[in-house]
This record gives structure tokens, C-alpha cells and sequence, in this order.
């Protein structure tokens, strides 16, 4: 039974395009996070959500526009796709929003922008 | 802005050996230290993780030294195996809700 799971686990789309990829977990968790893994490898926090609610904001722009409709889901549209959003984009959740808590990660979605 | 640096992007060593991936973190309010293990194709899984007010940490073959004041620690195993080739990531928090990651080193268990 997949913990957390994303779809697609690929995508590749032109520039300009609007995307969305899916995020599902089955653990039970309140919190679920999107992290980002550019070129230089790092992860870096984009969004969480505690209970539906927005508790992470990064600096990410504004095309880029976390929903969860319930707790068990967490999705991420991103509009007028650019070169620079080509990454692997990870989910995960946590139970509690505390960092202390230990983070169950997806698969990943391997995002090519052309 | 680094706050969390892995300086080594990749480690080889010989099955039963030992391996050492260190970290460095320069945030002081980091009181919260995790490490987490990625295969290719899957998502970072949680390892070991040690609290500040610890300066060591086991499970098994694993083992976590922090040492505070020069905001470093490190991940050892022992012995290595070669199902222990992955990316290790260093990740640091605190009370800001987040996780801050480092960009990972590689490692490789040669058998």
C-alpha cells in the first residue's frame, strides 16, 4: 500500500502550459507539504497545510497555487509554466506541523517545461 | 543561502567498511537534525534524527554525532552494505515549522 502517492510521475509540457500534479496520502496525516528539488539538488520547502489550512508560504510565485481539498489530498497547479520549473517536485506528510515530526515522502513528479 | 551544507557531493566505500557523510549547518536555532535516505526513482525516507540536546544518537548500523559548537554532525554506518547506496540528506529544524535540506552526498558500497 503506496504511503504517499503522486501523479503524474512524469510530465512534459511547452512553456506557457498549465499543469497540475496530484498528491495523496493514506497514512492518516493533518499535514502535507510540496518541496522542490531544482538542478542543484537541493529540497526546499514550498507549501504545507495543517488541517486544509496554509502554514507554509515561500517565496514561490504566484503562478504556482497549492490546494487541499481535504486533509488526505494536496495538489499543485502551476500556471504559464517557465524553463527555470523544470525539478522533481515532491509531496509529503507528517502528522503535526512541528519539524520534529518525521516527514513520509512521495515518489516525486519529474516536471520537463520545453 | 546555505544554511545546511553537505560539502561532499558523493562518498565510495568497500562493503563492511565504514561510512562517514558529514553535514554543517550555520543556524543556530536549529535544534532539530534528520537524516534521510533517497534511492533513485523514490522519495527521501527517514533514517535516524538526533535533538540538540543530545551529542549522539544509534539505531542499529546507524549512528548520528552532533557537535554544537561547530554546528556540525555527521552519519555513521557501520559496517556498510551495499544496499546502503543512496543520496543521504542532512536536513535541519527548528521551531519555524520547516525542514531545511542539504543537497545530499551520494553514497556507494562497493561489495
Amino acid at each position: 500500500d503506496t504511503a504517499v502517492s503522486q501523479t503524474p510521475k512524469y510530465l512534459v509540457t511547452q512553456m506557457g502550459n498549465d499543469k497540475s500534479i496530484k498528491c495523496e496520502q493514506n497514512l492518516g496525516h493533518d499535514t502535507m507539504y510540496w518541496y522542490k528539488q531544482d538542478s542543484k539538488k537541493f529540497l526546499k520547502i514550498m507549501f504545507s497545510y495543517n488541517n486544509k489550512e496554509l502554514i507554509i508560504n515561500e517565496t514561490v510565485p504566484n503562478r504556482f497555487s497549492p490546494k487541499s481539498p481535504d486533509k488526505a489530498h494536496l495538489n499543485l497547479h502551476i500556471n504559464s509554466l517557465e524553463l527555470g520549473d523544470s525539478a522533481v517536485y515532491f509531496c509529503a506528510s507528517s502528522q503535526g506541523v512541528s519539524s520534529y515530526n518525521e516527514q513520509f515522502f512521495g515518489p516525486g513528479t519529474r516536471l520537463t517545461v520545453l | 543561502d546555505q544554511q545546511v551544507k553537505q560539502n561532499s557531493p558523493s562518498l565510495s566505500v568497500q562493503e563492511g567498511r565504514i561510512s562517514i557523510l558529514n553535514c554543517d549547518y550555520t543556524n543556530s536555532m536549529f535544534d532539530y537534525f534528520l537524516w534521510y535516505k533517497k534511492y533513485p526513482a523514490e522519495g527521501p525516507t527517514f533514517l535516524i534524527s538526533i535533538s540538540s540536546i543530545k551529542d549522539k544518537n544509534e539505531d542499529g548500523r546507524f549512528t548520528v554525532f552532533l557537535n554544537k559548537s561547530a554546528k556540525h554532525l555527521s552519519l555513521h554506518i557501520v559496517p556498510s552494505q551495499p544496499g546502503d547506496s543512496a543520496v543521504y540528506f542532512c536536513a535541519s529544524g527548528g521551531s519555524n515549522y520547516k525542514l531545511t535540506f542539504g543537497k545530499g552526498t551520494l553514497l556507494t558500497v562497493n561489495p
